[in-house]
């Protein structure tokens, strides 16, 4: 089906262990971001990508790393998890940033560090 | 960067009631979008509306780019309609960054 996924929706991870959240989407959207969604913060981006190959910190990047190899995946890897990374992680796109472009989110997944 | 800033924070409604809900941010923006976060956590674009009015049924949002503010607006709100509601701003060419407001909490009650 068209939209973006992202995988999985639920996870608990050990303090230290590695953690790759996968993003997905099937319309070819040039720009992706991940977003972390914390009581009383609200939505901060983490890291964003314009094209395949191109991304970028944004306000909340320490501890994260990401890559895009391919348009449609936008992986997230927590290199070394730790419990301030608890959250609840959005992954978007969007085909444009002007113009009559919505940006469009996945379901997001439940990150718990213990 | 760009201040994205949302009031109120939390609103009950009535069934049946209207409501006004602001976004006041601290730029030009070229891109503007409200969106609905229900309380199965799933966000759903409800408006792409950096200056202008749109309606989509009992939605409608209206965004005054010279006085950096725009409103989103909730006519005979059910309970479906709870949740919280965020806008989101990019300012200037060259920005990449959507910055998010902090929400409106809406409840609504039967």
């Amino acid at each position: 089906d068209a939209g973006i996924t992202q995988s999985p929706r639920y996870k608990i991870t050990e303090t230290g262990r590695q953690v790759t959240l996968m993003c997905h989407q099937t319309w070819s959207h040039s720009y992706m971001f991940w977003y972390r969604q914390d009581l009383g913060h609200g939505l901060r981006l983490i890291y964003y990508s314009a094209a395949a190959d191109i991304t970028d910190k944004g306000e909340v990047s320490d501890g994260y790393v990401v890559s895009r190899s391919k348009t449609e995946n936008f992986p997230l890897t927590l290199e070394s998890a730790t419990r301030s990374q608890t959250s609840v992680y959005f992954c978007a796109s969007i085909q444009g940033l002007g113009g009559n472009s919505p940006l469009h989110f996945g379901n997001g997944t439940r990150l718990t560090v213990t | 960067g760009i201040q994205v800033e949302q009031s109120p924070p939390d609103l009950i409604l009535q069934e049946g009631a209207n409501s006004t809900l602001r976004c006041n941010f601290s730029d030009s923006v070229n891109n503007l979008q409200w969106f609905h976060q229900n309380p199965w956590g799933q966000l759903i674009n409800l408006f792409y509306i950096p200056s202008g009015t749109k309606q989509n049924g009992r939605l409608s949002a209206t965004t005054v780019a010279t006085e950096r503010y725009s409103l989103l607006y909730i006519s005979s709100s059910q309970t479906t309609d709870s949740g919280v509601y965020f806008c989101a701003a990019l300012s200037g060419a060259g920005s990449y960054q959507l910055t998010f407001g902090k929400g409106t909490k809406l409840s609504v009650i039967p």
